[in-house]
């Protein structure tokens, strides 16, 4: 299937500080790629779609503020939690939808473990 | 919300076939059955994927009713790296901005 990177793989930060997490499709063009959080125990929640070249678009409840998207390239999202506190802590993980042909499939990267001390 | 209920937890013996059921009674026409499963501090894992005919890769088989309203998802010899939780979710295919909605989910443990 096709591969979905995501870096770091986990950070340990300091409250009030940013943290950029990186999401790239390897060997496809994602226009549309997608972020998600998950708490401990909890399933995948949706946070935004990400647009390449234009606008994110937040789920309700998502500070788009807070955790702001860009999608410079169609291989490359980011999004980074600003002025990241001890709730911001959980596993991100982003997606790329592959449509191609027959194939049209959801990708998931591995994720990243966001700890805010 | 997530449209699809399946088990929360379900145990299978090492070597068997592990039958993971999903119900997703109010699937439209256009939509297909996605299955994705998830080990623990991973990213979601794409398995299979189904319209309304039965599929079979490498990794499992999705057995579809003829009424679409359930499916059912083998892995035919269980190992215990397929202990994970197995996500069913239906969506709209051939649709880039429409994202995969994830429920709960059936945590599978496979037992030695």
């Amino acid at each position: 299937g096709a591969v979905v990177s995501q870096h770091p793989s986990w950070v340990i930060c300091k409250s009030g500080t940013s943290v950029k997490i990186e999401c790239r499709s390897l060997d496809f063009q994602a226009t549309t790629m997608f972020w998600y959080r998950q708490f401990p125990k909890q399933s995948l929640m949706l946070m935004a779609t990400s647009n390449e070249g234009s606008k994110a678009t937040y789920e309700q409840g998502v500070e788009k503020d807070k955790f702001l998207i860009n999608h410079a390239s169609l291989t490359l999202s980011t999004l980074t939690v600003t002025s990241a506190h001890p709730e911001d802590s959980s596993f991100y993980i982003c997606s790329a939808r592959e449509s191609s042909g027959r194939r049209d499939t959801q990708y998931f990267g591995p994720g990243t473990r966001l700890t805010v001390l | 919300d997530a449209k699809t209920t399946q088990p929360t937890s379900m145990d299978c013996a090492e070597g068997r076939a592990a039958n993971l059921p999903c119900n997703h009674s109010t699937i439209s026409g256009n939509e297909y059955v996605y299955w994705y499963r998830q080990i623990h501090s991973q990213g979601p894992q794409y398995i299979i994927h189904g319209l309304k005919n039965n599929e079979t890769n490498e990794m499992a088989s999705l057995i579809i009713t003829e009424d679409r309203k359930s499916s059912t998802l083998i892995l035919p010899h269980a190992t215990l790296r397929d202990t994970a939780v197995y996500y069913c979710i239906d969506s709209r295919a051939n649709s880039g901005n429409t994202p995969l909605v994830f429920g709960k989910g059936t945590r599978l443990s496979v037992i030695a």
